[in-house]
């Protein structure tokens, strides 16, 4: 199994502002992928992160909000851009290798204010 | 674009009751997981089920994946205060690498001593 470690936990921010969250995992994994998670509902793929190259965006998001780095096997970051409060969730990393199971990290909770 | 319908959305029983939450959907998937997720973490697996018409037990859990691979179920026996949290049905669509998942809205469990 694979253990995810994201950073930070959770933040207050203020609208406007920009917020990089981390992503660290503890071996090489195949998949990274970011998910967000509004409150009381189910989780929403954001992007897929690719080692090297430019992340694959799901319909209704954007590099230029959501920029996403990954520029090894086992790390990435999602940064927030301008927020505002419609912002305000939870968002989680996730990671799996070739042909396995997906793990989560526990997520980072973004209040925007 | 896949979607799965997971019922009810909301669940509220006493311990020691039965109960089943349904996750749905028109696609075929070729695998489905079940996620459990509490307040302040990230989703934790459960179970994966695969092949179509299997079904997986997992103490007092029981998971079934239609015969299809399009329909599954939960079925939890003599529900546990511990029960309490958010459940999420998620269908994979692995190739190779690929490990994208699609999420259900998830079914809040309160079960209530």
């Amino acid at each position: 199994s694979a253990v995810i470690s994201q950073k930070p936990s959770r933040d207050i921010c203020q609208r406007g502002t920009s917020l990089t969250i981390q992503c660290q995992v503890d071996s090489q994994v195949t998949m990274m992928f970011w998910y967000r998670q509004q409150p009381g509902q189910s989780l929403t793929l954001i992007a897929t992160a690719n080692q090297g190259s430019e992340a694959t965006y799901e319909s209704g998001f954007v590099i230029d909000k959501f920029p996403i780095s990954r520029p090894n096997l086992t790390f990435s970051t999602l940064t927030v851009s301008n927020m505002s409060p419609e912002d305000s969730s939870i968002y989680l990393c996730s990671a799996s290798a070739a042909g396995q199971r997906a793990f989560f990290g526990q997520g980072t909770r973004l209040t925007v204010v | 674009t896949q979607l799965l319908e997971q019922s009810p959305q909301f669940l509220s029983i006493q311990e020691g009751e039965n109960l089943t939450v349904y996750c749905n959907s028109s696609s075929v998937f070729s695998s489905l997981q079940w996620y459990r997720q509490e307040p302040g973490e990230g989703p934790v697996l459960l179970v994966t089920v695969v092949t179509g018409g299997e079904v997986k037990k997992l103490k007092r859990l029981t998971f079934q994946f239609g015969d299809a691979r399009k329909d599954s179920s939960l079925h939890i026996t003599a529900a546990q205060t511990g029960d309490t949290g958010l459940y999420l049905c998620a269908g994979a669509n692995s190739g190779g690498s690929n490990y994208k998942l699609t999420f259900g809205k998830g079914t809040l469990l309160t079960v209530n001593p």
